[in-house]
């Protein structure tokens, strides 16, 4: 099945600074690509996702790229605020005919004000 | 729509006690899934379904198990707790598997001592 790293664990910025957050995944044939935030004590909520055909994807200070040939995804906080501090955790969909998403391992993201 | 609803949203239980974490969905999606995510830790499938009459294990499937009698409902059944299955359950829906988001319910937060 597939295998989705995640890196890095742990992630502390400076408020206004950007944050950028690595995957990397093992099964070519994956194609649907989301990012979770989970804020403390509560559930995952999908921040961003963004699908094999498309190589970027933005939205307002959140932006995910991909990169097929190397199998790895990214995702870029922009003008990080301290709402921003959570845990993020990206998934890949596996190959044709994938009945669940496989989750990293997630990062804690503080951003210091 | 409500979305998933889980119940309870806490639970204490002895060893060897059992259980039933309900989850229900009101977005007629076929894909259901039950995660465990201790604490700090990431998200582990435990079962999953993709439509009503079908259930599959996922990573950590021991001392659990699950029925699928309609679309709307996925209950979780904790056989004979011990204190390693103290954890916080998410049940999750999706439309297309693997290809589309999770939505996540509010979990459960389950000790057992």
């Amino acid at each position: 099945g597939e295998n989705v790293e995640q890196h890095p664990s742990t992630l502390s910025v400076q408020e206004g600074d950007s944050a950028v957050i690595k995957c990397t995944y093992s099964d070519s044939a994956s194609n649907y690509f989301p990012w979770y935030k989970q804020e403390l004590g509560k559930r995952p909520q999908l921040i961003i996702d963004i699908r094999s055909n498309v190589g970027e994807k933005k939205d307002q200070r959140i932006a995910v790229t991909l990169n097929k040939t190397a199998k790895h995804f990214s995702l870029h906080i922009t003008e990080t605020q301290p709402e921003d501090s959570a845990v993020y955790f990206c998934a890949a969909s596996g190959g044709a005919g994938a009945n669940n998403l496989f989750f990293g391992t997630g990062t804690r993201l503080t951003v210091i004000p | 729509n409500a979305g998933v609803t889980q119940t309870p949203k806490f639970r204490i239980l002895k060893i060897g006690q059992s259980m039933t974490l309900q989850c229900a969905q009101d977005m007629n999606h076929n894909y259901m899934y039950w995660y465990r995510q201790d604490p700090g830790m990431g998200l582990k499938l435990i079962y999953y379904s993709v439509g009503a009459g079908i259930t599959d294990k996922g990573e950590v499937p021991n001392g659990y198990n699950v029925s699928r009698s309609t679309t709307e409902d996925f209950p979780l059944r904790l056989e004979l707790a011990a204190p390693s299955q103290t954890s916080v359950y998410f049940c999750a829906s999706s439309l297309q598997g693997g290809w589309s988001p999770l939505h996540f319910g509010n979990g459960t937060r389950l000790t057992v001592t």
